[in-house]
């Protein structure tokens, strides 16, 4: 079974642009979490997306924005991109219990993530 | 994670096995082990967790003290490719989008 995928792996913006990642769960996972990680702030929790609907979000500004297609694959938008955008952006996917809705917290499979670089 | 103390680095040759010890005094009833590690710009991986009994998969050993506050992860025979930073979590079973790690142990496999 194929794992996360994400793309691009690495990306260079100027401040100001725009940016859009893309992620595809694992065949199967519903939910898919986005995660932005710094030296500073280690890993930060940005907005999980199950069934097309965004299900949970973190405490990140407007300009961070996703969405979820109808296969599960999602992306993540960046608009006027700053300095300290410039992060490792962690894609996770995961299978939701049918019964409880949740995820056990073992059960998110991270993405190699894309390295965003912010000139 | 203020909850766990780990070692900042460790170093440990090709084909031994890597003990990882945590401590992790202040953990409650519910609250499970859990180990993670990151290979250097990678994503997280799950290697492996446990309530109070030892556990063993095909990546790792994890040996729990009796009284709970402390765990060592053990990976049998190590290889250059386990060189990453081991996160040493504890915490519920279910996931909240929580995934703050503390500083890890960063351990270099060396041939």
């Amino acid at each position: 079974k194929a794992g996360v995928t994400q793309t691009p792996r690495y990306l260079i913006k100027t401040r100001g642009q725009q940016v859009t990642l893309s992620c595809s769960p694992i065949s199967g996972h519903r939910s898919v979490s986005w995660y932005q990680q710094t030296p500073g702030q280690g890993l930060q929790f940005l907005f999980e997306y199950f069934s097309e609907t965004q299900r949970n979000k973190g405490n990140f500004p407007g300009r961070f924005s996703g969405r979820q297609f109808s296969n599960s694959r999602s992306e993540m938008n960046v608009s006027t991109l700053e300095l300290g955008d410039s992060a490792l952006y962690l894609c996770a996917s995961s299978l939701v219990r049918r019964r409880t809705g949740r995820v056990g917290f073992n059960e998110q499979f991270f993405g190699p993530g894309t390295r965003l670089t912010v000139l | 994670d203020a909850k766990t103390t780990q070692p900042t680095s460790m170093d440990c040759a090709e084909g031994r096995a890597a003990n990882l010890p945590c401590n992790h005094s202040t953990i409650s009833g519910n609250e499970y082990v859990y180990w993670y590690r990151q290979i250097h710009s990678q994503g997280p991986q799950y290697i492996i967790h446990g309530l109070k009994n030892n556990e063993t998969n095909e990546m790792a050993s994890l040996i729990i003290t009796e009284d709970r506050k402390s765990s060592t992860l053990i990976l049998p025979h190590a290889t250059l490719r386990d060189t990453a930073v081991y996160y040493c979590i504890v915490r519920g079973p279910y996931n909240n989008n929580d995934m703050r790690f503390g500083a890890g142990t960063r351990l270099t496999v060396k041939p």
